[in-house]
């Protein structure tokens, strides 16, 4: 259980042009999913918390114009990257929290992560 | 301010040569610390949530323990398939989100 997908893997795009990511929990509904940036040789950083329903909250120094966060529903949140430049280029991993609200459990799964290349 | 911090940076094991990794964290409250497996180019896999003092949980080959200050990932004879990198993360009170650390980037060697 607890499985959370991610689409597409791997996604190569031009200069300039918009990218979507999709995140889904499979098994399970997650009010909260997270959205992490990752860079070679390093740990996770948080980008922003997606809740449903509502707006997402982005961690300082990111900009939420260029990174759309939506959360239609308990068990999808996409990113997307508009205007890509080559410095965005990176590794995006989502997370979908499995307790919500004052839930004792607060594990977080994750996706399998998008490479997101732009030339 | 909280903070967590995982040691070493980087260990090279032979097979079956047993050891720990090292996560110390400073938080206003903790609501639990969870440990994570990534392997390069994949999302981070779940391996345990522990939530109080004196906590311990196993699986397999890996065993992780907390104390008031860290929490240690001891693996026993591991094999090579247990290279990885393992990331220690720490939900706080008043805090919606995960703070995590640098990670551990184990080699074990056959």
């Amino acid at each position: 259980g607890a499985v959370v997908s991610q689409h597409p893997s791997r996604v190569i795009c031009k200069s300039g042009t918009s990218v979507k990511i999709e995140c889904r929990s499979l098994d399970f509904q997650a009010t909260t999913m997270f959205w992490y940036r990752q860079f070679p040789k390093k740990s996770l950083m948080l980008m922003a918390t997606s809740n449903e329903g509502s707006k997402a909250t982005y961690e300082q120094g990111v900009e939420k114009d260029k990174f759309l966060i939506n959360h239609a529903s308990l068990t999808l949140s996409t990113l997307t990257v508009t205007s890509a430049h080559p410095e965005d280029s990176s590794f995006y991993i989502c997370s979908a929290r499995l307790g919500g609200g004052l839930s004792s459990y607060n594990e977080q799964f994750f996706g399998p992560g998008t490479r997101l290349t732009v030339l | 301010e909280d903070q967590v911090t995982q040691s070493p940076e980087a260990l090279r094991l032979q097979e079956g040569e047993s050891s720990s990794l090292n996560c110390s964290y400073t938080v206003s409250g903790l609501r639990g610390l969870f440990w994570y497996r990534q392997d390069p180019g994949k999302g981070p896999e779940f391996l345990f949530t522990l939530y109080s003092a004196g906590e311990e949980k196993e699986k397999e080959r890996l065993k992780a323990t907390l104390t008031k200050k860290e929490s240690f990932l001891h693996i026993t004879a591991p094999k090579p398939e247990d290279s990885a990198t393992y990331l220690c993360a720490v939900h706080f009170v008043g805090g919606g989100k995960l703070i995590f650390g640098q990670g551990t980037e184990l080699s074990v060697k056959p």
